[in-house]
C-alpha cells in the first residue's frame, strides 16, 4: 500500500538554526513526492516536489532529495526564519494515479 | 489569477442540520477533492471527482455527499448523519490526465465548520 510517515512535532528552533524534518514513505511503483506548507488558518501551499529518484526539489531555501534506496524525502533548510513557522506536510502521489497520501504534518515553531 | 475559492471561511451548524460548503476553481482542472483536517492531525480524503458527473468515496465518506455538475464546482454537503462534523475542510484540484500527477494539488483556503 501507500503511506507517508513524518516525524512528530512540534519542532522548536531558534532563528538561523538548521532544520530537518524527516519523511519516509511506502509506495507501489514510482511515486512523486511533495512537501506542502500550511500557515495558521490557511490552506496548504506546495513548497517543493520531486518526481523521480535522486531528484532534488528546492524552493525558498528549503530542499528535499528523493532517496529511493532509503524511501525518504527529508526536508531541510540551512537557516530558518520566524516566518517559516508553520505546519509542514509530506505527501506522495503514485505514478499515473491522481490521489495523494499525506503524512500527519509536523509543526515548526521558530523563535527570534 | 487562477485559483480555488472556498466559501464561507467560517460556518456554524446546529445539531441535525445539513450544511453545504462551496468550492469553485477557474484552473480548468479536471479533478477535485475534499479533505477533512482535525486539530493536530493530517488530512483525510472525503470524496474526489475525476470528471464531471462522476465522483468516488474517499476514506471517510460517511455522513457527507457531493455533486459535480460543472467542471468548476464541487460542493460538499455535511449531513446530519455526520456525528462529529466540527473540523477544517479543504478543497483541492489538479489536472487529471495520466502522467500529470507530478503537478501536485492546488488547495483552497479552507472552511472551518463548527457545530453549535
Amino acid at each position: 500500500g501507500n503511506s507517508v510517515t513524518q516525524m512528530e512535532g512540534p519542532v522548536t528552533l531558534s532563528e538561523e538554526a538548521f532544520l530537518t524534518i524527516n519523511c519516509t514513505y511506502t509506495a507501489t511503483g514510482y511515486p512523486s513526492l511533495f512537501w506542502y506548507v500550511q500557515y495558521p488558518g490557511e490552506g496548504l501551499q506546495l513548497l517543493l516536489k520531486a518526481t523521480k529518484a535522486d531528484d532534488k526539489g528546492s524552493n525558498k531555501g528549503f530542499e528535499a532529495t528523493y532517496r529511493k534506496e532509503t524511501t525518504s524525502f527529508h526536508l531541510e533548510k540551512g537557516s530558518v526564519q520566524v516566518s517559516d513557522s508553520a505546519v509542514y506536510f509530506c505527501a506522495l502521489s503514485p505514478y499515473n494515479f491522481n490521489k495523494f497520501y499525506f503524512g500527519s504534518g509536523t509543526k515548526l515553531n521558530v523563535k527570534p | 489569477d487562477g485559483g480555488i475559492t472556498q466559501s464561507p471561511k467560517y460556518l456554524f451548524r446546529k445539531e441535525g442540520q445539513n450544511v453545504t460548503l462551496s468550492c469553485e476553481q477557474n484552473l480548468n482542472h479536471d479533478a477535485m477533492y475534499w479533505y477533512r483536517q482535525d486539530p493536530g492531525q493530517g488530512l483525510r480524503l472525503i470524496y474526489y471527482s475525476q470528471i464531471v458527473n462522476d465522483f468516488q468515496k474517499g476514506d471517510i465518506a460517511e455522513g457527507y455527499s457531493v455533486s459535480r455538475e460543472k467542471k468548476e464546482s464541487f460542493p460538499l454537503t455535511v449531513t446530519s448523519a455526520q456525528k462529529n462534523p466540527t473540523a477544517f475542510y479543504l478543497c483541492a484540484s489538479s489536472p487529471s490526465s495520466p502522467g500529470h500527477t507530478n503537478y501536485g494539488y492546488t488547495f483552497g483556503s479552507g472552511t472551518r465548520l463548527t457545530v453549535v
